[in-house]
């Protein structure tokens, strides 16, 4: 089985100040990780993906996330926030030998404050 | 490439009716499509996965009569909502994953949704 946390469901930030979403899951084996951002009444947007090559990586937008094996984590973080970072964002695990079936975290709502 | 679109935007429909949402690949070639829903300021919840030319794979909790999803070519599934009543009011989101000449696309792309209010 497979499961996601996402640790917060709202987060807060000043126009200009880092970002940061937490992410923790759980999975039998060596998941494929996402992070998807999802604006209103709109549909998903992949930020960037993780599967099993470099721990960190780096997506659109000046996202960021890194893959913590030790600490089944998978964090997304931005330098610097924007106004239109103002969104939903999930993170995503998915297993290959489940048929790539996604799991979905709760999500995490980000305001961005200007 | 490896657009995804949905139709309709929005459809708003009287209870007992039944309504089709269309989820098509328009530059590559859809071997699994997805069908998600959404309730307001939730997460996605996987309804189903469908293979080209195969009957749709439920998820528990999901009744497969209610929710008619036809997937018959490489490039469109529907997704039928019969008799439908307020509480199946939702965002319906679909994702393919497929390939294209000799790309292989190994994630999921999403359609942008299909808002369903039924009065």
């Amino acid at each position: 089985a497979q499961s996601v946390t996402q640790l917060d469901s709202h987060v807060s930030v000043s126009e200009g100040t880092p970002v940061l979403l937490r992410c923790n899951y759980s999975s039998s084996y060596s998941p494929s990780l996402f992070w998807y951002v999802q604006h209103p009444n709109k549909g998903l947007q992949l930020l960037l993906k993780y599967t099993s090559a470099a721990t960190l990586v780096k997506g659109i937008n000046g996202f960021e996330a890194e893959f913590k094996k030790s600490e089944t984590s998978f964090h997304l973080t931005k330098p610097s926030a924007h106004m239109s970072d103002a969104a939903e964002y999930f993170c995503v695990v998915s297993r290959k030998a489940a048929g790539n079936k996604l799991t979905f975290g709760g999500g995490t709502r980000v305001l961005v404050k200007p | 490439g490896a657009v995804v679109s949905q139709h309709p935007s929005w459809v708003i429909c009287k209870s007992g009716t039944s309504v089709k949402i269309e989820c098509r690949s328009l530059d590559f070639q859809a071997t699994t499509m997805f069908w998600y829903r959404q309730f307001p300021k939730q997460s996605l919840m996987l309804m189903a996965t469908s293979n080209e030319g195969s009957k749709a794979t439920y998820e528990q909790g999901v009744e497969k009569d209610k929710f008619l999803i036809n997937h018959a070519s490489l490039t469109l599934s529907t997704l039928t909502v019969t008799s439908a009543h307020p509480e199946d009011s939702s965002f319906y989101i679909c994702s393919a994953m497929g390939s294209s000449g000799q790309s292989t696309y190994n994630e999921q792309f999403f359609g942008p949704g299909t808002r369903l209010t039924v009065l």
